[in-house]
């Protein structure tokens, strides 16, 4: 069965930091790994997804590295900003389709 | 071509009564798949279904709940004899097919049982 940590749990930093937010998981037989924010009491928005023939996904100040064998992504913020307060979520999807879900890091970004 | 479509987004219901979730996948899309996020945690797997059949319901509690996807309209999440422990918000995601596809998720369904 699959299982996803996300560490660490909670992230405080102030504005202009460089970050890394770490994700785990049990069974390296996945066919991909994605990225999602999410605002208090709001939906998913997707950040990066990651196939896993693939070892990293970059998106503006957002680059994301998947290292399947070990079990491990890491989702890098450069120059954080207040706006990117959030919990952001890691999810990994097997080959039946359906998603295993970290519970978070929430992020906290002071001006 | 429009997003997943989930409604309501807010529901209501006392305990005893029964919820209806709807889920409207995107166009094209014939794979639905459910979560459900319990307050401080991640989303946990519910069920898969392609239409008119269940695929996956493996993380679905064995009573009281229930999914369907029509071969015409949405899908289907049902919660008979809603309990406050069900109070949770449910997305549901819908994809073009398994492996490799982006699954695309609705903006969710806030349930809250009084």
């Amino acid at each position: 069965k699959q299982e996803v940590t996300q560490i660490p749990a909670a992230l405080s930093v102030p504005e202009g930091e460089n970050l890394v937010l770490n994700c785990s998981f049990t069974d390296s037989a996945i066919y991909n790994l994605q990225w999602f924010r999410q605002d208090p009491g709001k939906g998913l928005t997707s950040l990066l997804l990651i196939q896993s023939s693939q070892r990293e996904q970059t998106s503006g100040r957002l680059n994301a590295s998947l290292d399947k064998s070990s079990g491990r992504s890491t989702l890098y913020i450069a120059a954080s900003q207040p706006g990117d307060s959030a919990t952001y979520l890691c999810a990994v999807k097997d080959n039946a389709g359906k998603s295993t879900f970290g519970d978070g890091t929430t992020l906290t970004v002071k001006p | 071509n429009a997003g997943v479509m989930q409604n309501p987004r807010h529901l209501v219901r006392r305990r005893g009564q029964e919820a209806r979730l709807r889920c409207s996948p995107m166009k094209g899309h014939s794979h639905v798949y459910w979560y459900r996020q319990l307050p401080e945690e991640g989303l946990k797997f519910m069920v898969y279904l392609q239409k008119e059949n269940i695929i996956d319901e493996s993380g679905m509690p064995k009573e009281r709940f229930s999914a369907e996807f029509p071969k015409e309209g949405p899908s289907i999440l049902r919660i008979q004899q809603v309990v406050r422990g069900d109070s949770a918000a449910y997305f549901c995601a819908s994809s073009t097919g398994t492996g490799i596809y982006e699954q695309y998720f609705g903006p969710g369904t806030r349930l809250t049982v009084t």
